[in-house]
């Protein structure tokens, strides 16, 4: 069965920094491009993020380009999301997501990580 | 502002049916057949119950179905039940720069 298993979220102050984890299992994680998708309180989900298998492509959202880094750890089935110069807009539960293998749809979500940023 | 636009919600009683529709551009949903739908309940994870456009994940009943045309999709939900009641985004592929893209989310009330 195939789990994600996200962990790292809390409460920053603006300007701050965190590291989301998502721990993956029950499947070949290098085998797959992985995601991480945010949906603020109350709104739609937002892509944020993605990697591809051995972490050498990745690509983010204009909204948080220079801020964050996504990262993975293919030994420890782990996929990273380092964030820098937290603002308030980035207040969200954090989701990481596996596109299926064919590539066309998110076919697998974690439960999520909630980050708050305020002063 | 998402890029998909949803209705914020939409009703039906049980056993009939609800239609939701998801328009988006000539850039993503009328380009692309790489159209999902997810189905959220409070605080928890979204679940796929439709990928490329119309195809469903094993397990998921055959009461839920998908249609695109043009730049819009639709998600129908045909002889609703209880438990169907829950926020429903529908998400396109958008290309290699902003790959994925997602509506605002459409909450259904079953009555």
């Amino acid at each position: 069965e195939v789990q994600l298993v996200e962990s790292g979220g809390g409460l920053v102050q603006p300007g701050g920094s965190l590291r989301l984890s998502c721990a993956a299992s029950g499947f070949t994680f290098s085998r797959y491009w992985m995601h991480w998708v945010r949906q603020a309180p109350g709104q739609g989900l937002v892509w944020v993020s993605r990697a591809d298998g051995d972490g050498s492509t990745t690509t983010y959202a204009d909204s948080v380009k220079g801020r964050f880094t996504i990262s993975r750890d293919n030994a420890e089935n782990t996929l990273y999301l380092e964030m820098n110069s937290l603002r308030a807009e980035d207040t969200a539960v954090y989701y990481c997501a596996r596109v299926s293998s064919a590539g066309t749809t998110f076919d697998s979500w974690g439960q999520g990580t909630l980050v708050t940023v305020s002063s | 502002q998402s890029a998909l636009t949803q209705p914020r919600s939409v009703s039906g009683s049980p056993g009939q049916s609800v239609t939701i529709s998801c328009t988006g551009t000539s850039s993503d949903v009328g380009v692309y057949n790489h159209v999902s739908w997810y189905q959220q309940h409070p605080g928890k994870a979204p679940k796929l119950m439709i990928y490329d456009v119309s195809k469903r994940p094993s397990g998921v009943p055959d009461r839920f179905s998908g249609s695109k045309s043009g730049n819009t999709a639709s998600l129908t939900i045909s002889g609703l039940q209880a438990e169907d009641e829950a926020d429903y985004s529908c998400c396109s592929y958008a290309g290699t720069y902003t790959p994925w893209v997602f509506g605002g989310g459409t909450k259904l009330t079953v009555l």
